[in-house]
């Protein structure tokens, strides 16, 4: 079975401040897919990010950029000049690739920036 | 991407009723997916429902509780019965595209 968890609750962080997000997971498989996803207040899910376990280079979307470390089974998020727009859940996700394509979830970060 | 719609937004239920959620894509898609978030908590996949086949359940959901109807390949209704208060959660549909999962915007039920 594959588990993912993500140890910080809570994040709050200045306004044009770059801040880290803490995901580990653990499969016995070596074929996969990490995700990061965003949930507002709004509620609506939104990808963020994704990244394929057999690319070493880390993937990057703007001012999003993910630290793989396949070894380590760590996959943080970085986020770049924070804006306020950034408040929100962050749940990072792991999908195998063979197999059923369900969702693992952790148990997400409340992330605050402050003005 | 996908454009993927869900009614109602918001309900609140008494105990012991029923409630069906719908879903609706913009596209034709082999497999939706049907995920509880409960007050507070992350995501859990509810059920896989493929057209034309029975949807298939996670451990800890059951046919009986969580019955799924998927008659076509752009719409899936996922109904909740005999509530209690423990039902009451954020129930979001999603489909995948190109490795990519796509979600509703949520209903959020509340029993009471």
């Amino acid at each position: 079975a594959q588990t993912v968890t993500q140890s910080q609750p809570e994040m709050s962080v200045q306004e044009a401040e770059t801040v880290t997000l803490s995901c580990t997971y653990d499969t016995s498989e070596n074929n996969y897919y990490l995700f990061w996803y965003k949930q507002p207040p709004s509620r609506q899910m939104i990808l963020v990010i994704r990244q394929e376990a057999y690319k070493q280079q880390n993937a990057t979307e703007n001012r999003f950029s993910v630290n793989f470390q396949k070894a380590a089974k760590s996959f943080s998020l970085k986020i770049s000049d924070s804006q306020l727009g950034d408040t929100a859940m962050y749940f990072c996700a792991l999908r195998l690739i063979q197999g059923a394509q369900k969702l693992v979830f952790g148990q997400g970060t409340r992330l605050t920036i402050n003005p | 991407s996908a454009v993927i719609s869900q009614k109602p937004s918001r309900d609140i239920c008494q105990r012991g009723t029923s409630l069906t959620i719908q879903c609706q894509v913009d596209s034709q898609v082999t497999m939706m997916f049907w995920y509880r978030q409960q007050p507070g908590q992350s995501l859990t996949l509810i059920a896989t429902a493929n057209q034309g086949s029975e949807a298939t359940y996670e451990s800890g959901f059951v046919i009986d509780k969580f019955p799924i109807s998927r008659p076509n390949l752009t719409f899936s209704t996922l109904t909740v019965s005999n509530m209690s208060p423990e039902d009451s959660s954020i129930y979001l549909c999603s489909l995948e595209v190109y490795n990519e999962q796509f979600f509703g915007p949520g209903t959020r039920l509340t029993v009471l």
